[in-house]
């Protein structure tokens, strides 16, 4: 069966500093993607970032890193230099190949950013 | 390209009602999900509809039912509502089924449903 863990619950830091969220998955499937998505306070899913089971090339945006390693089954997320407007709920989700569209969310971490 | 738009936003139910929620998906979107978000238990998958078919169910009761008209929209029906039930509601819709690179799923705001 599919699974998430985000172990971090709560992570609180002050402005400018880096800070990583991890997340750590299991699968059967040889197929699946891999997705990170925020959820500010008004409670709509802002999509990320996504990545393939078959690369696992990092990938960096702005402020924004992902460290995709499949020999650990981890796709950790890092934000560079934070801000306050960085604060939200960050979720990591999958979807195995077999599975449609249907997404396992992990429990989600709250990051709050503080000036 | 207006986005996934759910309605209504806020609602206040009592235990024993019946609830219906509904989604618009993205204009030539046939994929579409739903999910419940709660405190205790978290973001969990309730449905998928495909041109009209449930194509996955997750582990739900059976009073939760849903359904896809050939428009794409889809509703989502609560029976027998019970306090548990209070939770954000949150649908998503994609061009295709599955989740491959390109098909690409967009989630709308939400209904939030108060069962008191």
């Amino acid at each position: 069966a599919q699974k998430v863990t985000q172990a971090q619950t709560e992570i609180s830091v002050v402005e400018k500093e880096d800070v990583t969220l991890d997340c750590v998955y299991e699968t059967r499937d040889t197929t699946y993607y891999l997705f990170w998505y925020k959820q500010p306070p008004s409670g709509e899913l802002v999509f990320l970032i996504r990545r393939n089971s078959f690369d696992e090339q990092n990938e960096i945006s702005g402020r924004y890193s992902w460290n995709f390693q499949k020999s650990t089954s981890s796709f950790n997320f890092t934000i560079t230099a934070s801000q306050v407007v960085d604060s939200a709920v960050y979720f990591c989700a999958l979807s195995e190949e077999t599975s449609g569209s249907r997404l396992t969310f992990g429990e989600g971490t709250q990051l709050t950013v503080n000036p | 390209k207006a986005g996934v738009t759910q309605t209504p936003r806020y609602l206040i139910k009592t235990r024993g009602q019946q609830v219906t929620l509904s989604c618009s998906p993205i204009s030539g979107h046939r994929s579409v999900s739903w999910y419940q978000q709660t405190p205790g238990q978290g973001l969990q998958f309730l449905f998928e509809y495909f041109s009209e078919t449930q194509r996955n169910k997750g582990n739900f009761p059976g009073r939760f039912s849903g359904r896809q008209f050939s428009n794409s929209r889809s509703e989502m029906n609560v029976s027998t509502l019970e306090l548990g039930d209070s939770a954000l509601y949150l649908c998503a819709s994609s061009a295709a089924k599955g989740l491959a690179t390109g098909n690409e799923q967009f989630f709308g705001p939400g209904t939030r449903l108060t069962v008191l």
